[in-house]
């Protein structure tokens, strides 16, 4: 089946400590995405790559990083410097011009 | 900056009436726009698309409306389901943004017996 995977499903973390989202794509997608969800609100982009070894700042990168050392894989990371890391985390893919950006079905990071 | 936003936060529609859900955008330049549906605690599904170059796409049970002029779209859903409860997001883009989406915060799409 292709598609996008993301997990794990639920995530928690201690203060303090870094942690890392997993998101591979097996649709031959060259663009993928990284977006964070708060309760009742819409998506907001973190983070994306067009091409493998590149990637862009989004509209709230502060306290987080990324990867793309292959095409599949995009891992996202929650550095301690995030200070409000609670949230549902999705990562998506596409082709990189005007196309439709499949979801994967989200990690949930809740902070203890 | 740009924002994408929708008007209702909130429609209840009674089963097997046609709902309409609409979003205001702002960057005039946005070429292509997606409305998703999204169902509690997962990612969004792709419902349908429309290209700047058109006024109306339909989909099965679908419909998008681009009004470029006023620079507002609007999803309608007919003879809504019990199923099509979600949240329902339109998302906008330009050519040569690299893709990026930009999202509305949602409306709450709700469907009574």
């Amino acid at each position: 089946d292709g598609g996008i995977t993301q997990s794990p499903k639920y995530l928690f973390r201690k203060e303090g400590q870094n942690v890392t989202l997993s998101c591979e794509q097996n649709l031959n997608h060259d663009a993928m995405y990284w977006y964070r969800q708060d309760p009742g609100q819409g998506l907001r982009l973190i983070y994306y790559s067009q091409i493998v070894n590149d990637f862009q700042k989004g509209d709230i990168a502060e306290g987080y990083s990324v990867s793309r050392e292959k095409k599949e894989s995009f891992p996202l990371t929650v550095t301690s410097a995030q200070k409000n890391p609670t949230a549902f985390y999705l990562c998506a893919s596409s082709w990189t011009r005007n196309t439709e950006a499949f979801f994967g079905q989200g990690t949930r990071l809740t902070v203890v | 900056g740009e924002s994408v936003g929708l008007h209702l936060p909130t429609l209840s529609v009674q089963e097997g009436d046609n709902s309409i859900i609409n979003c205001a955008y702002s960057n005039s330049a946005s070429d292509y726009f997606i409305w998703y549906k999204q169902e509690s605690g997962k990612g969004p599904q792709f419902i349908i698309d429309i290209r700047s170059n058109m006024d109306k796409r339909q989909g099965q049970r679908v419909t998008v409306l681009l009004n470029k002029t006023v620079k507002h779209l609007s999803l309608q859903i007919a003879a809504t389901q019990p199923g099509d409860s979600a949240v329902y997001f339109c998302a906008e883009t330009l050519t040569g943004g690299g893709n990026k989406l930009t999202f509305g915060t949602g409306t709450q799409l709700k469907v009574e017996l």
